[in-house]
C-alpha cells in the first residue's frame, strides 16, 4: 500500500539546535512533495513544496527540504530552530498514478525549549 | 472569502445522531478535500471533489459517511448514526484546480476544522 512515513514521533530540541525531520514515501513515478506545519491552536499551513527542478527547496521561516529520489525521501531541515518553531510537522505526497491524491504522514511533533 | 471556512467549529452530539459539517472553500478553487484527524494521529484522507464530482471516495470509512458539493463551492460532510469512534477533527482543504506532475496548483489551503465529539 502507498504510504508516507515520518521517522520521529516527537523531537525535543533546544533553541539554536539544528533540525532534521525525516520523511519517506513508497510511491513510484512522478510525485509532488510537501511539508505542512500546524502551530498550536492554528490550522495547517504550507511550509514548502517540491514539484520539479532543484531538489533542494527553500521554504518559509528558514526551512528547507531535499528531495532524494533514489531514497524516496524528502527530509526537512533548519540550521537553527527557535522556540516559535514548536509545532506539528506533516509530510505529504501527491502521486497521480494512484486514485488518492494526497497522502499525509503521521506527523512529527517538535518541541523547542527556550 | 480570504480563506477556507468550516462550520461549526465544535460539535457535540449523542451516539446515533446524524451530523452535518460544512466547508466553504476559497472562491474559485475547484478542488476540495475532506480529512479526518484523530487525537495523536495524522491526517486521514476521506474524499476529494473536483468541481461537483467526487472521483475519489476511497477514504470514506463506512457507508455512514457521505459528502456532497453543490455549485462547485460549498461542501457538506454528513455522518449518519454517529459512533464514538467518529470523534475527531474534520478538516477541509481546497486547491486551485487540477494537479499534475509539473503544475504549481497542488498546494492545499486548510480550514480551521470542525471538532466533533460523540458522547
Amino acid at each position: 500500500a502507498q504510504s508516507v512515513s515520518q521517522h520521529n514521533h516527537h523531537v525535543i530540541l533546544s533553541e539554536a539546535a539544528s533540525l532534521e525531520l525525516g520523511c519517506n514515501y513508497s510511491y513510484g513515478g512522478t510525485v509532488n512533495l510537501f511539508w505542512y506545519v500546524q502551530y498550536p491552536g492554528q490550522h495547517l499551513q504550507l511550509l514548502l513544496k517540491y514539484f520539479s527542478g532543484d531538489p533542494l527547496v527553500k521554504g518559509i521561516k528558514g526551512f528547507e527540504a531535499e528531495f532524494i529520489k533514489s531514497k524516496f525521501s524528502f527530509n526537512l531541515r533548519k540550521p537553527s530552530v527557535q522556540w516559535s518553531d514548536t509545532a506539528e510537522y506533516f509530510c505529504a505526497v501527491n502521486a497521480w498514478n494512484y486514485g488518492q491524491n494526497f497522502v499525509f504522514g503521521p506527523g512529527t511533533r517538535l518541541s523547542v525549549l527556550p | 472569502g480570504a480563506g477556507v471556512s468550516q462550520s461549526p467549529s465544535n460539535k457535540v452530539t449523542e451516539k446515533g445522531k446524524d451530523v452535518e459539517l460544512r466547508c466553504d472553500p476559497i472562491s474559485g478553487h475547484t478542488a476540495l478535500y475532506w480529512y479526518r484527524q484523530s487525537l495523536g494521529q495524522g491526517l486521514e484522507f476521506l474524499i476529494y471533489f473536483q468541481g461537483n464530482s467526487a472521483p475519489d471516495k476511497s477514504g470514506l470509512p463506512s457507508d455512514r459517511f457521505s459528502a456532497e458539493r453543490t455549485g462547485g463551492s460549498v461542501s457538506t460532510l454528513t455522518i449518519q448514526r454517529t459512533q464514538q469512534e467518529d470523534s475527531a477533527v474534520y478538516l477541509c482543504a481546497s486547491s486551485p484546480g487540477l494537479a499534475g506532475p509539473s503544475t504549481s496548483t497542488d498546494t492545499q489551503y486548510f480550514g480551521p476544522g470542525t471538532r466533533l465529539t460523540v458522547l
